[in-house]
């Protein structure tokens, strides 16, 4: 089966710009997830998605950041203003349910100047 | 709340040669553990994991961990390391008892495999 598809792959914005991911989850994957990867560190999960309600976002920054998964299949993470701060690897991941394995993508390597 | 801590932040071996790559979790009744391998410019992928059972758990490629409750630890050991090994390597927790399934990552190790 397919795996879980990002993009794009690599972004260059300058701060103060508007930037969107896209996930695709692995097909019949009900769980949907986006984190946060800064270099040297491990992934944060800043949402959860359930088919298309959000479990947990208790760590996204809401003033800046937005996802939404209308039709409870593929995602979009979007940052308005970035900051230099946002520099990272984004990374999305899906499951069959809840509890079970996570499947992540490539990521999304995001530069912010 | 639940923690991960991977003490060595880097690991070098030589090519053949065994390595353990260290991970202990702050102690709860119950846990899932897991190990994930990030190569690089790619997404985690799957080692190994522990939701109950033998504490011995076996992986891809060779890596094994054993889960250890009383010293809180879940190392990961390889007998003999491949070139191909050189990767960050991921432990992670989740509650099993909690409203969500939410993992908590350790902060990584990188493995570098000297020829």
């Amino acid at each position: 089966e397919a795996g879980v598809a990002q993009s794009p792959r690599y972004k260059i914005i300058e701060k103060r710009q508007s930037v969107a991911f896209w996930c695709n989850p692995i097909s019949g994957h009900a769980t949907l997830y986006w984190y946060q990867q800064i270099l040297g560190q491990g992934p944060k999960l800043l949402i959860q998605f359930q088919n298309n309600g959000v479990v947990d976002d208790s760590q996204l920054p809401k003033d800046r950041f937005s996802a939404e998964r209308l039709k409870g299949v593929d995602s979009t993470l979007k940052i308005q203003p970035a900051k230099l701060e946002d520099s990272a690897v984004y990374l999305c991941a899906s499951s069959r349910r809840q509890g079970n394995e996570q499947y992540f993508g490539p990521g999304t390597r995001l530069t912010v100047t | 709340a639940q923690s991960v801590t991977q003490l060595d932040s880097q690991v070098p071996v030589f090519e053949e040669a065994p390595v353990e790559l260290r991970c202990n979790y702050s102690s709860s009744v119950s846990v899932y553990l897991f190990w994930y391998v990030q190569y690089p410019n790619q997404g985690l992928q799957l080692l190994l994991k522990y939701l109950s059972g033998s504490t011995l758990v076996k992986g891809i490629n060779g890596f094994e961990a054993e889960f250890n409750k009383s010293q809180t630890s879940f190392h990961l050991r390889k007998p003999s390391v491949h070139i191909s090994d050189t990767a960050e390597y991921f432990c992670a927790v989740s509650d099993p008892e909690g409203r969500d399934d939410k993992i908590i990552f350790g902060k990584g190790t990188r493995l570098h495999i000297l020829p």
